[in-house]
């Protein structure tokens, strides 16, 4: 079965430090690639995605994601954070599989990150 | 302009009880989606729509779990009979279509479901 698996459940980082959050994902087709990012008392949205060409694409404040297709991976990546990116980062591959199209989040990643 | 809202915002209700949850979509969004998260568990997907059918209900964790939409619109999420651990926050998202390259998800605020 489909599958996407973000490794880090919890990150703490200090302002200014880098951060790179892993994702790698179970499906052998064609996907489209998408980080959510839930900030606190705020709604899932939309930070990034990929669906063809340059496999590094970049996102909004500063966050940028690269899809290696060998490596089934698509981590997310800041080099220098700041306290306001705390929240929770999801994962999600959205692919056509078994006569529908499939949209599978991973588990999230709550990142802290220290004032 | 308007986003996905959902309804009620916060419901308590009684162990054995029926609840119905209601999401309203982004006009001309086709697709719509039901998630349920819990903590610690990310976010789990319940059923999708494309317009009013649904292909894909395998996420219902039980038959006590239904959906419908009408009119290509509006969606109403039934647990009956509830137990304590549908306890969450359940999650109404709609997308333009059910997949392609840019068919990214916008989610509504959420219904924080108790059941005591």
């Amino acid at each position: 079965a489909q599958s996407v698996s973000q490794h880090n459940h919890h990150v703490i980082l200090s302002e200014a430090a880098s951060l790179e959050l892993g994702c790698n994902y179970s499906y052998g087709g064609t996907v489209n690639l998408f980080w959510y990012v839930q900030y606190p008392g705020q709604h899932l949205q939309l930070l990034l995605k990929y669906f063809s060409g340059d496999p590094l694409v970049k996102g909004i404040k500063g966050f940028e994601a690269e899809f290696i297709k060998s490596k089934f991976s698509f981590n997310l990546r800041k080099p220098s954070v700041q306290w306001s990116d705390t929240a929770e980062y999801f994962c999600a591959v959205n692919a056509y599989t078994s006569g529908t199209y499939k949209y599978i989040f991973g588990t999230g990643t709550r990142l802290k990150v220290l004032a | 302009g308007a986003g996905v809202s959902q309804s009620p915002s916060n419901k308590v209700t009684e162990k054995g009880k029926d609840v119905e949850l209601r999401c309203d979509p982004i006009s001309g969004h086709t697709a719509l989606y039901w998630y349920r998260q819990s903590l610690g568990q990310g976010l789990e997907f319940l059923i999708y729509f494309q317009g009013n059918s649904a292909p894909d209900k395998s996420g219902l964790p039980s038959d006590r779990f239904s959906a419908e939409r009408t009119g290509g619109s509006v969606s109403t999420l039934t647990i009956q009979r509830t137990q304590q651990e549908d306890s969450a926050v359940y999650l109404c998202a709609s997308s333009f279509a059910a997949g392609g390259p840019s068919y990214e998800q916008y989610f509504g605020p959420g219904t924080r479901l108790t059941v005591t």
